[in-house]
């Protein structure tokens, strides 16, 4: 079975810009989760979605947007790039539900802001 | 707020050691603590995890204490290998919802 997946694996923008990132969580579930990891340090979480709706998000500001579509997928959006938002980018994908809420990750996309 | 505290930030282990990984939360509400492992640009990968009904928990090389009265848990990783040296961040959470990282360490197994 494919694991998560994610789209593109590097982007380069510059300042001011918007990006769109995409993630296909595994086969059979249903609800993914967006987080930056900043070079040296942890995931910190952005979005999560469950049968596309937005359950949980996280302390970013408005230029960050997400959606889930009806195969689950997901696109995180980021309007007015900044140099901080130069990040690796991690969509996480799980069954959504309590007692299965095991997040697997994907490879992430490496946004590169100049 | 920090609400995971990992310890330590970097650690170097001879081949066939102990790595011994320390976390520590605040909230009791967190039900369920991963560890991960995560190579240079790639995406972290599930380790290990337990839920607090348990003090303990192995698989392979790899185990788990939990400590609830201390709200603490640890992941041990014995006989460590060079291609342990990987960065680990503990992880905290509660119900279906996001998860909180710790900071990472940094291990390195010397061959």
């Amino acid at each position: 079975d494919a694991g998560v997946t994610q789209s593109p694996t590097h982007l380069i923008k510059t300042r001011g810009q918007h990006v769109t990132l995409r993630c296909s969580p595994i086969s059979g579930h249903k609800s993914v989760s967006w987080y930056q990891q900043v070079l040296g340090q942890g995931p910190q979480f952005i979005f999560q979605y469950y049968e596309k709706e937005e359950r949980g998000r996280g302390n970013f500001p408005d230029r960050f947007s997400a959606r889930q579509f009806p195969n689950y997928s997901s696109e995180l959006n980021v309007n007015a790039l900044l140099l901080g938002d130069s990040a690796l980018y991690l969509c996480a994908s799980s069954h959504g539900q309590v007692y299965s809420n095991e997040q697997f990750f994907g490879p992430g996309t490496r946004l590169t802001v100049l | 707020q920090q609400q995971v505290k990992q310890s330590p930030q970097s650690l170097i282990v001879q081949k066939g050691g102990i790595s011994i990984i320390n976390c520590a939360y605040e909230n009791t509400a967190f039900d369920y603590f991963p560890w991960y492992q995560q190579f240079p640009g790639k995406g972290p990968a599930l380790l290990i995890a337990i839920r607090p009904d348990v003090s303990e928990k192995k698989e392979g090389r790899f185990t788990i204490s939990f400590n609830k009265s201390a709200k603490q848990f640890s992941l041990h990783i014995m006989d460590s290998q060079p291609g342990d040296s990987a960065t680990y961040f503990c992880a905290v959470t509660s119900g279906t919802y996001k998860y909180i990282f710790g900071t990472g360490t940094r291990l390195k197994v010397l061959a």
